[in-house]
């Protein structure tokens, strides 16, 4: 079975360039979750959806950062435009979402902003 | 908001146990889990205990939980070259999100 599915692997891009990042959970997960993970960090929750509903994106610096999950499956976030201070890296985790929530994660994608 | 802290580094003899400490401030979790993330990769999880549990061992993993200090160790006997890694603990208390340590470095002296 595939896991969590992430792309870009790498993505450099000079301040006030817009990027984006795209997810494909396991198969059944309804819940994906999109963090973020500065470094010598732990990760941190930007927004959760369960399916297509976002229900907590009280982290998500919403001037700059957006994201959508169409069709309750793939979800992509959005930065626009990037700050030197959203270099990091970008995991995407999904779960079945109950009550113990074993989250599986994607490689990520590290964006460095120059 | 959760307060989860680790020590940041931890350097353990090849064959040795190491283990790997947690604290936190919320004892209203459920369950709690560790995860261990190696380089270049996303976090996987490797076990979790649930919270009317004192002890939870998975092969080489144990898993120890005192809720009156609020305290979660992860301990790994025999200790391989392949445990090279930054392990999370993490907490779920109720209608909360899950909160992640800073993470602890294990480096493995050969």
């Amino acid at each position: 079975e595939a896991g969590v599915v992430q792309s870009p692997r790498y993505k450099i891009i000079e301040k006030k360039q817009p990027v984006a990042f795209w997810c494909n959970p396991i198969s059944g997960h309804n819940t994906l979750y999109w963090y973020r993970q500065n470094l010598g960090q732990g990760p941190e929750l930007l927004i959760r959806y369960e399916n297509e509903e976002a229900v907590d994106d009280s982290q998500l610096p919403k001037d700059r950062f957006s994201a959508e999950r169409l069709k309750g499956v793939d979800s992509t976030l959005k930065i626009q435009p990037a700050e030197l201070g959203d270099s990091a890296v970008y995991l995407c985790a999904s779960s079945l979402g109950q009550i113990n929530e074993k989250l599986f994660f994607g490689s990520g994608t590290q964006l460095s902003v120059l | 908001g959760e307060d989860v802290e680790q020590s940041l580094f931890l350097s353990v003899r090849e064959g040795d146990s190491s283990v790997i400490n947690c604290t936190y401030t919320d004892s209203s979790s459920t369950y709690l889990y560790w995860y261990k993330q190696e380089p270049g990769a996303g976090l996987q999880l490797l076990t979790y205990i649930f919270s009317n549990m004192d002890m939870k061992q998975d092969q080489r993993l144990t898993v120890l939980l005192n809720k009156k200090d609020k305290h979660l160790s992860l301990r790994i006997a025999d200790t391989q070259t392949g445990d090279s890694a930054i392990y999370f603990c993490a907490v779920n208390p109720p209608s909360e999100k899950l909160t992640f340590g800073t993470g602890t470095r294990l480096t493995i002296i050969p």
